[in-house]
């Protein structure tokens, strides 16, 4: 199932500077999207998300951007913290459905001190 | 802040026996869900459940699943008659309404031997 598609396994960046995490859907149907956070023995924490009505939305140092013709979103922060490193999972969810999330693999971002 | 939790957080049993994982909502929440993320996989959507029945269900929650909420606050995830390939990890989560983002719990560690 490839509907929910990160192509990066892993970034790195320096601390201070901007995080820009990338994430492709090839499912139309899809209205809503979220991204999750998730450090090592934990569950995935909810960090931010953006309706398909829409083309940014911004919550501190967290920015998502939704292309909708090039169906591609983006993650950025800014400023990056060492705090930040962990596994991010972008997910959609689909029109019509019970809202269960589909997700990506996953980009492990590790910000460096 | 509420949270969503799972017991136990790791269950290991023999194939071929029942086991069933347990969940605690966040107490106002109406919406839960169960995932599963096999090792070195994407997080998959299992089913979704609303007004006490399923409102949705992937491929893989055959009839070797069921979901139950038998009081008002825990929800449960059974799997009889247990697989190798159902060693994974699997997560609970929840949300208030349709449009809100689900909470997840830290997840279980099914291993079966």
């Amino acid at each position: 199932d490839q509907q929910v598609k990160q192509n990066s396994p892993s970034l790195s960046v320096q601390e201070g500077r901007i995080s820009i995490l990338n994430c492709d859907y090839t499912n139309s149907m899809f209205d809503y999207f979220l991204w999750y956070k998730k450090y090592p023995a934990e569950g995935p924490t909810f960090l931010i998300s953006i309706s398909s009505i829409k083309d940014k939305n911004e919550d501190g140092r967290f920015t998502v951007f939704l292309n909708k013709s090039a169906k591609h979103l983006s993650l950025h922060i800014v400023p990056s913290q060492p705090g930040d490193s962990a596994v991010y999972f972008c997910a959609a969810i689909r029109s019509g459905s019970a809202r269960q999330l589909t997700f990506g693999s996953g980009t492990q971002l590790t910000v460096l001190p | 802040e509420p949270e969503v939790t799972q017991t136990p957080s790791h269950q290991v049993t023999q194939m071929g026996q029942e086991v069933i994982l347990r969940c605690v909502p966040i107490s106002n929440h109406l919406y839960f869900y169960w995932y599963r993320q096999i090792l070195g996989q994407k997080v998959e959507f299992l089913v979704s459940f609303y007004n006490n029945e399923i409102s949705e269900k992937s491929e893989i929650f055959d009839d070797q699943f069921s979901v139950e909420r038998p009081d008002g606050s825990n929800f449960t995830l059974k799997i009889r008659s247990t697989k190798l390939e159902d060693s994974a990890m699997y997560f609970c989560a929840s949300s208030g309404a349709r449009g809100q983002p689900q909470h997840f719990g830290d997840g279980t560690r099914l291993s079966i031997l």
